[in-house]
């Protein structure tokens, strides 16, 4: 939507280049998590997900990595392109609850 | 095409004015959930819907109602609009709310209420 990217950090890059955006997650009774994409004026998508059982999950052009030592997760998109400029936002769950929670996001802006 | 429609995609109102925003879905989806967004906050939940007849609070419901009485419509109800809920809305949906059934979102509801 037209207001999600005030007060988001920002990661500014050169079309090509590799990304990474960074999450830290809460709760440590969280066993998945999800990263979305959300483009100027639409709804989140999908990107790509991970169970606590693993630590790296690669998707087409997107990889997942996650620390749950420091309750870290990431996600790096290779050679970024324009299309690629959004609010990525990831998200947490404890599939015991079944409860989504939400972070803030980083809003992605690539260069030509 | 398989999507999740909500309507209006933007609405200006004035406080009081009682507003509902439909959310509609062709899945056969199970689960259906509303969502307000505002800066600086992210995503936050207001009430689910785990099924038909079914629906609970999330996190912040209070100044909102919902109802489930079709499996693939889950309208947003506002009594007694206030500004404090200007905000973009969200509304979404999955198979079934277990752990990894991926969510689909509604392209969201801009609402203003002054």
């Amino acid at each position: 939507g037209e207001s999600v990217g005030l007060h988001l950090p920002t990661l500014s890059v050169q079309e090509g280049d590799n990304s990474i955006i960074n999450c830290a997650y809460s709760n440590s009774a969280s066993d998945y998590f999800i990263w979305y994409k959300q483009e100027s004026g639409k709804g989140p998508q999908f990107i790509i997900d991970i169970r606590s059982n693993m630590d790296k999950r690669q998707g087409q052009r997107v990889t997942v990595l996650l620390n749950k030592t420091v309750k870290h997760l990431s996600l790096q998109i290779a050679a970024t392109q324009p299309g690629d400029s959004a609010v990525y936002f990831c998200a947490e769950e404890n599939s015991g609850y079944s409860t989504l929670t939400f972070g803030k996001g980083t809003m992605l802006l690539v260069s030509p | 095409e398989a999507q999740v429609t909500q309507n209006p995609r933007y609405l200006i109102t004035v406080t009081g004015k009682k507003l509902t925003v439909t959310c509609s879905q062709n899945m056969n989806h199970e689960y259906m959930s509303w969502y307000r967004q505002d800066p600086g906050l992210g995503l936050r939940q207001i009430y689910y819907s785990m099924n038909v007849e079914v629906t609970d609070k999330g996190d912040v419901p209070e100044g909102y109602k919902v109802s489930r009485k079709e499996k693939r419509n889950f309208p947003l109800i506002l009594e007694s609009p206030s500004p404090n809920q200007t905000s973009l809305y969200f509304c979404a949906s999955s198979l079934s709310r277990q752990s990894n059934e991926k969510l689909f979102f509604g392209s969201g509801t801009q609402l203003s209420v002054l």
